[in-house]
């Protein structure tokens, strides 16, 4: 079975300094690995997908995420925080690979950015 | 080419009484997943519907809870005689036909308050 694990659920960095999400998958399959970004009382919005291929992904805003097989991670990065990427962030695989099926997601890490 | 769009938005019930979350995708998309969120929680599944026929509902209560995507009109999600642990935020999610799980588009959700 899917799961995925989020280290820190709470995480502060100041604005224009390195931000990095942890977030390490267990699965079955190959799997497809997604980042979404949730603002205070809104829905999801994707920011990036990994599914197959180059391994590092480059998502909206800046961010970017690595598929490491070896460590089962993907964690979630951004050279130079803004104050806007205040927000939630949830990780998540797909509980089936290549069909259509639901998503598990992380708890979600709270990103905080200080002036 | 509108969202993914769910009504209400905010619904207040007082115990024993009914919900009804509506959940219209994306035009062109007849795949419909829905999802709910408890305070300090990420998001877990709950049913995947396709038009007229409930692929996958094996994150539902067993008892109270029941959703349906007709032919012609949004998904319903339905809970019956609501209780305070049903209070969280329901999202929904569409995809398109012949896609994997990987084009998931999110709604802005409804936030659910049982007194």
């Amino acid at each position: 079975a899917q799961s995925v694990t989020q280290l820190g659920s709470h995480v502060s960095v100041s604005e224009g300094a390195l931000v990095l999400l942890r977030c390490n998958y267990s699965s079955s399959v190959p799997p497809y690995l997604f980042w979404y970004v949730q603002y205070p009382n809104q829905g999801l919005q994707l920011l990036l997908k990994y599914t197959t291929g180059a391994t590092l992904v480059k998502g909206i805003n800046g961010f970017e995420a690595e598929f490491k097989k070896s460590e089962t991670s993907f964690h979630l990065t951004k050279p130079s925080a803004h104050m806007s990427d205040a927000a939630e962030y949830f990780c998540a695989v797909s509980a089936r690979r290549g069909s259509q099926g639901n998503l598990i997601f992380g708890k979600g890490t709270k990103l905080s950015v200080k002036p | 080419n509108a969202g993914v769009m769910q009504n209400p938005r905010h619904l207040v019930r007082r115990r024993g009484q009914e919900a009804r979350l509506r959940c219209s995708p994306m035009k062109g998309h007849s795949h419909v997943y829905w999802y709910r969120q408890l305070p300090e929680e990420g998001l877990k599944f709950m049913v995947y519907l396709q038009k007229e026929n409930i692929i996958d509902e094996s994150g539902m209560p067993k008892e109270r809870f029941s959703a349906e995507f007709p032919k012609e009109g949004p998904s319903i999600l339905r809970i019956q005689q609501v209780v305070r642990g049903d209070s969280a935020a329901y999202f929904c999610a569409s995809s398109p036909p012949g896609q994997g799980s990987d084009t998931q588009y999110f709604g802005p959700g409804t936030r659910l308050t049982v007194l």
